[in-house]
């Protein structure tokens, strides 16, 4: 079975400092793996995901994301944050196949002026 | 194109009481989703259908129910609501695949029960 673990459920950084929310995946196959976005009172948007073609994934609004299998890690980050990334990030997998997407917790991310 | 809708966007019911919430997926996609967003438990899938069959389930009572009609807009049901069904209401839709193609979500509807 597949799961996703997202260390830290509140991250908070200055605005123009390098944004890092970790994401950690327990998967028995090679998985598909995305990082989705929330902002308040919306659903989830898509920021980027990973298929098995390059381990590292850029995505919108500058973020990007490296598959480690090594580590079984999928971070995100962006090297300056703004005060718009301020939302809720999460992280989710599933294997190749119609299988349904699993969710971590999710991480909310403040920045600070 | 326009993304997906979901009505209504905001409910209030009380125990014991049915609800159907309606999503409407983006033109062309026969996959749609629905998951349930909760503080305590977070993002959970309830169940996807694709042309009109439900092609996965997620773990929750039979009190949870869907359809999917010809046109891919998609119904859930959930009777004799409880407390704890308080949350919102998440549908995505995609092209075919719910792994490989991406999924758009709607705002969500948010549930209250009393």
């Amino acid at each position: 079975a597949q799961s996703v673990t997202q260390l830290g459920s509140h991250v908070s950084v200055s605005e123009g400092a390098l944004v890092l929310l970790r994401c950690n995946y327990s998967s028995s196959v090679p998985p598909y793996l995305f990082w989705y976005v929330q902002y308040p009172n919306q659903g989830l948007q898509l920021l980027l995901k990973y298929t098995s073609a390059a381990t590292l994934v850029k995505g919108i609004n500058g973020f990007e994301a490296e598959f480690k299998k090594s580590e079984t890690s999928f971070h995100l980050t962006k090297p300056s944050a703004h005060m718009s990334d301020a939302a809720e990030y999460f992280c989710a997998v599933t294997p190749p196949g119609n299988t349904p997407l699993v969710f971590g917790k999710g991480t909310r991310l403040s920045v600070i002026a | 194109k326009a993304g997906v809708t979901q009505t209504p966007r905001y409910l209030i019911k009380t125990r014991g009481q049915q609800v159907t919430l309606s999503c409407s997926p983006i033109s062309g996609h026969r996959s749609v989703s629905w998951y349930q967003q909760t503080p305590g438990q977070g993002l959970q899938f309830l169940f996807e259908y694709f042309s009109e069959t439900q092609r996965n389930k997620g773990n929750f009572p039979g009190r949870f129910s869907g359809r999917q009609f010809s046109n891919s807009r998609s119904e859930m049901n959930v009777s004799t609501l409880e407390l704890g069904d308080s949350a919102l209401y998440l549908c995505a839709s995609s092209l075919d695949s719910v792994g490989a193609d991406t999924q758009y979500f709607g705002p969500g509807t948010r549930l209250t029960v009393l």
